[in-house]
């Protein structure tokens, strides 16, 4: 166990819907990281968050955004789904803010757009 | 950019040693990292390097790094049928933000 929770781990909705996905750090993490995972991109990181603030986005759409509150839970929300969406969707976080701190990554959410 | 890469699938006898490759293109490289990623489940971590160092040991799992040539394996001795997974290689950069992932070696353990 990575200490990393995620939920819910599965989530069925339609085309044009919106969907908050919720991760919740290790204790005493204060970075968070979100990933996509599909088969014909492999991992893609979306977006960092370190102590509420964002700290670098990678290949995140304009319908994606995300927050990390006071108590360092995060969400990522995505909205107008398409099919192409369908992925799996990883947190992760570390202790610090760059890559010198592993990732700790959940089990992820499952999205099926369909 | 950044890439890394790996060979998209590896098949050993049980038993045997497993070797899974990995190259990376950022010179910067500070930490490099194997992860392991079983059905159904999240990435967990199994071993990383910190880019001064040539090996690492860790029960069965040895990592080699060539800085040089950019170049890093994971060896597993003893592959057991347990082992069958997609094994992913990652680096990061000093002041960087998140590890850039090769697409995942499938290690396919034969009896």
């Amino acid at each position: 166990d990575s200490g990393v929770t995620q939920t819910p781990k599965h989530l069925i909705t339609a085309t044009g819907q919106r969907v908050t996905l919720r991760c919740s750090p290790r204790s005493g993490d204060l970075s968070v990281y979100w990933y996509q995972q599909s088969l014909d991109q492999g991992l893609q990181f979306l977006i960092q968050y370190y102590n509420g603030e964002e700290r670098a986005k990678g290949n995140i759409l304009e319908r994606f955004s995300a927050q990390q509150f006071p108590d360092l839970h995060s969400e990522l929300n995505l909205s107008s789904l398409e099919l192409g969406d369908s992925a799996l969707y990883f947190c992760a976080s570390s202790t610090g803010q760059g890559g010198n701190s592993p990732l700790h990554f959940g089990n992820g959410t499952r999205l099926t757009v369909t | 950019g950044e890439d890394v890469e790996q060979s998209l699938f590896l098949s050993v006898r049980e038993g045997d040693s497993s070797v899974i490759n990995c190259t990376y293109t950022d010179s910067s490289s500070t930490y490099l990292y194997w992860y392991k990623q079983e059905p159904g489940a999240g990435l967990q971590l199994l071993t990383y390097i910190f880019s001064n160092m040539d090996m690492k040991q860790d029960q069965r799992l040895t990592v080699l790094l060539n800085k040089k040539d950019k170049h890093l394996s994971l060896r597993i001795a003893d592959t057991q049928t347990g082992d069958s997974a997609i094994y992913f290689c990652a680096d990061s950069t000093s002041g960087a933000d998140g590890l850039t992932f090769g697409k995942g070696t499938h290690l396919i353990i034969q009896p």
